[in-house]
This record gives structure tokens, C-alpha cells and sequence, in this order.
């Protein structure tokens, strides 16, 4: 598509349950990134793959988040045994190019009671 | 972390007025990107302006970029009330990471 794709708009989730959120990425475009929009302004990077491999994931917190970027599907990032301060707005952006403009998704925004 | 950090945190203005935003960073960079983002919505993405250039152009958008202050300004020309929104800028740093590194932001209103 000419859009970046997120599913769910919105999550609820209790503590401790799953989350699994989904992003389709422009038609095209090898890169994919996550990002976490804390409070309406801090962004912070999770993950980046090219196409289903890992690039970085040095933002990720590795003990209940995981990500994957399998062929033919759409990405998904999951997060196991949520916290409450995992709600957040999670954003998925795509590029064609590494390093240059990248796109953004509407956001899935996830509130966890 | 944070890298950007924008200046004015927050702005209000009247309509026709110019806004000016600001935004410095910490290291070396390949590229800045200025984002809006309208209340609950996406990041749209506004100019990119490379290490090597100093300004850039888009419509009413003006971007300028001064890597050896380390900072980057937005001027938004003859603002309007749909300007109302978030700006952020994000830095690409140099070192072969793809990910940008965003400011805070600059919530800006334009009053009609």
C-alpha cells in the first residue's frame, strides 16, 4: 500500500496479559521501525528490521517484548506479560532507503489497566 | 534517549504570524527530519535537510541547519489555525544506526 498500516487503533489489556500489536509497511519499502510515544512527547526507539532480518534492537526491552518481520505478512511486535508502563502509543514507520525519510503509521495506542 | 531537545516547548500564536522553532542536538548527525504531529495522530513527515546543507525550502516551511552549533531551526511562514500541532525534530547520528532520535517537541497553536 502507499500507507503505512497499523492494527489495532486501540488496545486495552489488563496487567499481565499479551499484547500483540501489527504494521504493514509501504509497498516496497525493506526497512521497518518501532517506536514507543510515551505521555504525548518522548519518542524512544525499540527495533529496526531489513526486511526480516533484525537491524537494531538495541531499544528493545528483551524480557516480554519481541518483534518479528516475516515474508509476505505483516510485522508484529508483542509484548508478554504487560506492565502499566507499557501503555504508551507504539508507532511503526517504513523506508525505502536506510537513512533516509522514514514513515510513519497512525499508531496503536495501548493502555494496559 | 532523548537527543533533540526543541525550543519553545510550547507556542501560541495568531493566525498570519511566523513561527520559529528550534531544536539542538548532541552528536555528530548524517541528516535532521522535522515531523508534525496533529492531537492523537501520526507523524507526518514536513523536510529532511542533510549534514551538508545549511537551508532548505518547502512551501511556507523554511529549515535551517547550523551543525557547528549543533542546532536546527523550523519557520513556519503566514501560519494558519490548521498548522495547530506537535512539531518534532529527529536526528539520524552518524555510526550506521538507522534509527532517528527524536526531540520533545514544540506544541504550537495558531489562534484564528
Amino acid at each position: 500500500g502507499e500507507e503505512v498500516a497499523q492494527t489495532p487503533k486501540h488496545l486495552v489489556r489488563g496487567e499481565g496479559q499479551k499484547a500483540k500489536l501489527y504494521c504493514a509497511p509501504i509497498k516496497g519499502h525493506s526497512y521497518v521501525f518501532w517506536y514507543q510515544q510515551v505521555l504525548k512527547n518522548e519518542f524512544k526507539f525499540l527495533i529496526s528490521f531489513q526486511n526480516e532480518n533484525v537491524f537494531d534492537e538495541t531499544g528493545m526491552p528483551k524480557e516480554r517484548f519481541s518483534a518479528k518481520c516475516l515474508p509476505n505478512s505483516p510485522c508484529s511486535l508483542e509484548i508478554q506479560a504487560t506492565k502499566l508502563e507499557d501503555s504508551a502509543v507504539y508507532f511503526c514507520a517504513s523506508s525505502q532507503i536506510p537513512g533516509e525519510t522514514q514513515y510513519f503509521g497512525p499508531g496503536t495506542r495501548l493502555l494496559v489497566l | 534517549s532523548q537527543q533533540g531537545e526543541e525550543d519553545p516547548q510550547a507556542l501560541s500564536i495568531q493566525e498570519g504570524e511566523n513561527a520559529t522553532m528550534n531544536c539542538s542536538y548532541k552528536t555528530s548527525i548524517n541528516n535532521l527530519q522535522w515531523y508534525r504531529q496533529n492531537s492523537g495522530r501520526g507523524l507526518v513527515h514536513l523536510i529532511l535537510i542533510r549534514s551538508n546543507e545549511r537551508e532548505k525550502h518547502s512551501g511556507r516551511l523554511r529549515v535551517t541547519l547550523d551543525t557547528s552549533k549543533k542546532s536546527s531551526s523550523l519557520l513556519i511562514t503566514a501560519s494558519r489555525a490548521a498548522d495547530t500541532a506537535s512539531y518534532f525534530c529527529a536526528t539520524l547520528t552518524q555510526g550506521g544506526s538507522e534509527k532517528l532520535v527524536f526531540g520533545k517537541g514544540t506544541k504550537l497553536t495558531v489562534n484564528p
